[in-house]
């Protein structure tokens, strides 16, 4: 089946610290990995995506690499602001011809708090 | 361009009675889907709609949610009668799903939080 592991939260750094958030994934066949990302108050944003193996999606400073053989997509930023403050959310769909396929399988989320 | 619509943003009703949610998705988009989010876990499909079709339905508990999208624009999401349980929010989303090598990217409403007393 397909499902998706994310490490547990609460993550509480100081401004400009590093962030590393893992991401593990079980899925039948080689889906598409997202990270999304949720506001106080607002609703899911798509962060980055990947679509294959080895890809690196980045945005906003944020990167995630998807690793075939550690079945991974670990988000990463080098140094977070009080404004990163949210839930980030690990999520994999299928993928057939180059297309995401319907559903989203969601990790549980990692609440991320920034201290100025 | 305007995101996905939802309302209401909160309803508390208590168990048995009935509530409705509606999704008004972003113009042109064929796929919407509803999800569950209940507290301190990931979003859960309910159903995926393609057009006025059901896709995927086959994690909705169809005993008491039912849903439609009669014109294959905007949708509703019914439970009856509702159980503790059932508090959570609700998200619909919605994506272009023109066909292979697509960006079939989904975009999330603001969600209905329902609490159950």
């Amino acid at each position: 089946g397909n499902s998706v592991t994310q490490m547990e939260g609460p993550v509480t750094l100081s401004e400009e610290a590093f962030l590393t958030i893992n991401c593990t994934y079980t899925a039948t066949g080689y889906p598409s990995l997202f990270w999304y990302v949720q506001y106080p108050g607002e609703g899911l944003q798509l962060l980055l995506k990947a679509t294959k193996a080895d890809d690196k999606g980045s945005n906003k400073g944020f990167e995630a690499t998807y690793r075939k053989e550690t079945t991974s997509f670990h988000l990463e930023k080098g140094s977070v602001q009080v404004s990163d403050s949210a839930v980030y959310f690990c999520a994999l769909s299928r993928t057939l011809g180059g297309s995401t396929l319907g559903r989203l399988y969601f990790g549980r989320g990692t609440q991320l708090t920034v201290w100025p | 361009e305007a995101g996905v619509a939802q309302s209401p943003r909160y309803k508390i009703i208590e168990k048995r009675q009935s509530v409705a949610f509606w999704c008004n998705p972003i113009s042109g988009h064929a796929t919407l889907y509803w999800y569950q989010q209940i507290l301190g876990q990931g979003p859960k499909l309910l159903i995926q709609f393609q057009n006025n079709g059901v896709v995927d339905d086959s994690q909705l508990p169809k005993d008491r949610f039912s849903a439609e999208r009669l014109k294959g624009v905007d949708s509703t999401l019914k439970i009856q009668p509702a159980k503790l349980e059932d508090s959570a929010v609700y998200l619909c989303a919605s994506s272009l799903a023109r066909g292979r090598g697509a960006n079939n990217e989904q975009f999330f409403g603001p969600g209905t939080r329902l609490t159950v007393l």
